[in-house]
């Protein structure tokens, strides 16, 4: 089982619609969780950090149920710009080395 | 800019042959990782190292791979006797602080596309 799974979809939105998805991870020693956004051909990139609390940032709101072992992303009033694929990332303690483990991603496509 | 550099951009090789890949990190970042990415795949986890010290090459495929970072700064990626299923791009990302931080954000470079015919 990977330690990461995503639906890699694509998830076509209408501009200006909400688009919500989520991942799931195996390791429930698991301690911090972040959003990658990765545009096609580019190097991911740090999108936001998640944490237990939820947080939100503009129009991106990421929670974490630990119970349950899943992280949401949810994007409100999708606009063009946001065309990318949105990576999962967890990690946790590896011999007392930070091991991060990358989901497949999730591919939004929001057409006009 | 002063992000994370990779080179070369794009390689091609015969099967068969060695590649070299160069990442310039992050001027004073600690942590030094290395990923491969499949077509339609997450990066994979390859090697990390702290400084010059390689603390976690578990991720590395088979012994044709090999990575260095002697001067705890600059990292060389080698992999001997290509193979077909070697291609991929490579990412390198750095940290400024050791991993076992919780939270820490990676930056990443530009990668290294990499094509063995």
């Amino acid at each position: 089982r990977k330690e990461v799974e995503q639906d890699p979809g694509p998830f076509n939105v209408p501009e200006g619609a909400t688009v919500a998805f989520n991942c799931t991870y195996s390791n429930s020693a698991s301690q911090s969780f972040f959003w990658y956004r990765q545009d096609c051909r580019k190097e991911p990139k740090l999108l936001m950090s998640v944490y237990s609390s939820g947080n939100e940032d503009g129009r991106f709101t990421a929670q974490l149920n630990r119970a349950s072992q899943y992280i949401s992303l949810l994007i409100r009033d999708s606009k063009l710009s946001d065309s990318a694929t949105y990576l999962c990332v967890v990690t946790w303690d590896h011999y007392g080395n930070n091991r991060l483990a990358f989901g497949k991603g999730n591919q939004v496509v929001v057409i006009p | 800019g002063a992000g994370v550099s990779q080179s070369p951009r794009y390689k091609v090789a015969k099967r068969g042959q060695d590649v070299a890949l160069r990442c310039d990190p992050i001027s004073g970042h600690v942590s030094l990782f290395w990923y491969q990415q499949a077509l339609g795949q997450g990066p994979e986890f390859l090697t990390y190292f702290q400084n010059e010290a390689q603390l976690d090459k578990s991720g590395l495929p088979s012994d044709r791979f090999f990575a260095e970072r002697p001067e705890g700064s600059v990292s060389t990626l080698k992999i001997q006797r290509t193979q077909q299923e070697d291609s991929a791009v490579y990412l390198c990302a750095s940290s400024p602080i050791r991993s076992g931080e919780r939270n820490q954000p990676q930056h990443f470079g530009d990668g290294t596309r990499l094509s063995i015919l």
